[in-house]
């Protein structure tokens, strides 16, 4: 069984459109992340999410919407694309929210194309 | 802030050959430091990690040192293999910041038969 999903795996759109991409995790942990990767390979984090409850927004655009349904998904909304939103974006979860040592779960990725 | 600063990529080397990978650390408080490993076209895995001071963390025949006196967490391995080509990010976490991780900029390792 896959630890942590995302989908879709490949997103192609026009700029302006609305777009979400979905993350899952079946490890029972109770924080998840949203990370963006850029064409330098340059990763960032999002956003986190403890226990369905915002932690961390790292000074993301307005047009980004976190939402979490349940501890276990974690989806990532975006509005009015833009061609600079191009990139990979990862979901990650991990079991403690407090103890930075912990190991986080990378989900596949997605990658989303801005036309 | 917190930042990391990797040496830059992309490294070639030949099969067998020996890796050093740079990695240097700010932190306001106390960072564990990691290495997670990200094959073509997945996403990334936990190489190693480390969470306290002269910590060592291995994986695979991958090794890293917390230095706190140079602030450093370099990556080795004295033989490489093809299959360890792939793009490595030195990563840092500091307790009670939300367990973000904050990484280096990647360095890509290509390993030539």
């Amino acid at each position: 069984d896959t630890a942590v999903s995302q989908t879709p795996k490949y997103l192609v759109t026009q700029m302006g459109n609305d777009k979400s991409i979905k993350c899952e995790q079946n490890l029972g942990h109770d924080t998840m992340y949203w990370y963006k990767q850029d064409s330098k390979k340059f990763l960032k984090i999002m956003f986190s999410y403890n226990n369905k409850e915002l932690i961390i927004n790292e000074t993301v655009p307005n047009r980004f919407s976190p939402k979490s349904p349940d501890k276990a998904h974690l989806n990532l909304h975006i509005n009015s694309l833009e061609l600079g939103d191009s990139a990979v974006y990862f979901c990650a979860s991990s079991q403690e929210l407090l103890a930075g040592a912990k190991e986080q779960f990378f989900g596949p990725g997605t990658r989303l194309t801005v036309l | 802030g917190n930042s990391v600063t990797q040496m830059e990529g992309p490294v070639t080397l030949s099969e067998e050959a020996f890796l050093t990978i740079n990695c240097t650390y700010t932190a306001t408080g106390y960072p564990s430091l990691f290495w997670y490993v990200q094959y073509p076209g997945e996403g990334l895995q936990l190489l190693l990690k480390a969470t306290k001071a002269d910590d060592k963390g291995s994986n695979k025949g991958f090794e890293a040192t917390y230095r706190k006196e140079t602030t450093s967490f370099h990556l080795e391995k004295g033989s490489v293999q093809v299959s360890d080509s792939a793009v490595y990010f030195c990563a840092l976490a500091v307790y009670n910041q939300g367990g973000k991780l904050i990484f280096g900029q990647g360095t890509e390792l290509s390993v030539k038969p």
